[in-house]
């Protein structure tokens, strides 16, 4: 069955600092990628997605992810963080399931915390 | 302005009382469906629905039960909440299971006491 692992719980960094949050999945079988954002006390986001294409996926805020299916990972990349970044970053891999229907599998989320 | 509604945001509640969460969507979405999020735990997922009159478990149902009568409208009920269903609670919707996006609603925080 598919995994989604967020490999950093928490990431800690400075205001126009360059971040990274990890995704690496387990199958590369037929997936969707995504990546949604969590701002305090609402719901969550559309960052950026990959369904096909181009293995660099541009989206909201600056954010971007690169789908690499030989290392099963989409991480998430901004070359220079703002305050209003502070959030949480869940990953989650769309698949095909046994009734030939799709599911999210959602990592268990990255906390960004941008200092001044 | 396309969006799923969740109404309550808050709600404190005592043990066995029963509650309806509503979610309603104006984005003629198929799929709609339930999570919960907790401290560590991430988003899980209660129920989902395809479309009309057609609902499946997510991966945490038990002490939960939806309905799907309308294509906008997929409420939530605890018939008899507890204490460990204390958690913040999201709706969302999408085109066909998430396949190229969701849409969440604002999450209801729900307490039991």
């Amino acid at each position: 069955a598919q995994s989604v692992t967020q490999l950093d719980s928490q990431v800690p960094v400075f205001e126009e600092a360059p971040v990274e949050l990890r995704c690496n999945y387990s199958s590369s079988v037929s997936v969707y990628l995504f990546w949604y954002v969590q701002y305090p006390n609402q719901g969550l986001q559309l960052l950026l997605k990959y369904l096909s294409g181009s293995t660099l996926v541009k989206g909201i805020n600056g954010f971007e992810a690169e789908f690499n299916k030989s290392q099963t990972s989409f991480h998430l990349r901004k070359p220079s963080v703002h305050i209003s970044d502070t959030a949480e970053y869940f990953c989650a891999v769309s698949e095909l399931n046994a009734g030939n229907n799709r599911k999210l599998i959602w990592g268990l989320g990255t906390s960004l915390a941008v200092n001044p | 302005e396309a969006q799923v509604t969740q109404n309550p945001r808050y709600l404190i509640t005592v043990t066995g009382k029963k509650l309806t969460v509503t979610c309603s969507q104006n984005m003629n979405h198929e799929y709609m469906s339930w999570y919960r999020q907790d401290p560590g735990l991430g988003l899980r997922q209660i129920y989902y629905s395809m479309n009309v009159e057609v609902t499946d478990k997510g991966d945490v149902p038990e002490g939960y039960k939806v309905s799907r009568k309308e294509k906008r409208n997929f409420p939530l009920i605890l018939e008899s909440p507890s204490p460990n269903q204390t958690s913040l609670y999201f709706c969302a919707s999408g085109i066909f299971g998430g396949s190229t996006e969701a849409f969440f609603g604002q999450g209801t925080r729900l307490t039991v006491v």
